[in-house]
């Protein structure tokens, strides 16, 4: 049974700090990840992608990789309150489903 | 593009009733994928279709299928409704690549009284 953990929060972040999230999973042959954000009611959207080891920026969101670990992490620099939602780790191998983590609630102070 | 549409939105069934729901992809997108989305469970994996073919399938039972038509669009069938299929159902569209990122459509809520 292929498996994604992620702390299921609340993890408080004031306004202005980095918010940083983590996912780990179990299969060590997953290729693709995926980290979504959900707003309370809302489905859920895509915030990035990243398939390589490493880091990968977009904006103020920097997604990390380190498949010899097996975990991927999402930062969130200068974190806003409209930050504020359950963020969604999501991993697949190839064209298989992808399996997603339980999600973590963030929040934002102002 | 037109995003992922979902109708109906909003659905309250009682027991033992069946239901079904509809998902409309994005243009050009072949692969449909449905979830189940609870407080307690968080997204579950349903089944996936791809060019009218189921190609991959959740750990649901038999009462929950599903099937997609030569223009992408997608229905999910729940037959003999339980009181805990209530949830968020939602669909999922991509191009059906390896690795295609999937977009979301708004949902359908259903409420099994």
């Amino acid at each position: 049974q292929k498996e994604v953990e992620q702390n299921s929060g609340p993890l408080s972040v004031p306004e202005g700090a980095i918010a940083s999230l983590n996912c780990t999973y179990s299969d060590r042959g997953s290729q693709s990840f995926f980290w979504y954000r959900q707003y309370s009611g809302k489905s859920p959207e895509l915030i990035m992608f990243i398939y390589s080891n490493g880091d990968k920026e977009d904006g103020r969101f920097t997604a990390q990789l380190n498949k010899a670990s097996q975990y991927v992490s999402l930062l969130i620099r200068d974190s806003q309150p409209s930050d504020s939602a359950t963020y969604l780790c999501a991993v697949s191998f190839g064209n298989e489903k992808l399996t997603f983590g339980t999600g973590t609630r963030l929040t934002i102070i102002p | 593009k037109a995003g992922v549409t979902q109708t109906p939105r909003y659905l309250i069934k009682t027991r033992g009733q069946q239901v079904t729901l509809s998902c409309s992809p994005i243009s050009g997108h072949r692969s449909v994928s449905w979830y189940q989305q609870t407080p307690g469970q968080g997204l579950q994996f349903l089944f996936e279709y791809f060019s009218e073919t189921q190609r991959n399938k959740g750990n649901f039972p038999g009462r929950f299928s599903g099937r997609q038509f030569s223009n992408s669009r997608s229905e999910m069938n729940v037959s003999t409704l339980e009181l805990g299929d209530s949830a968020l159902y939602l669909c999922a569209s991509s191009q059906g690549r390896t690795a295609d990122t999937q977009y979301f459509g708004p949902g359908t809520r259903l409420t099994v009284l």
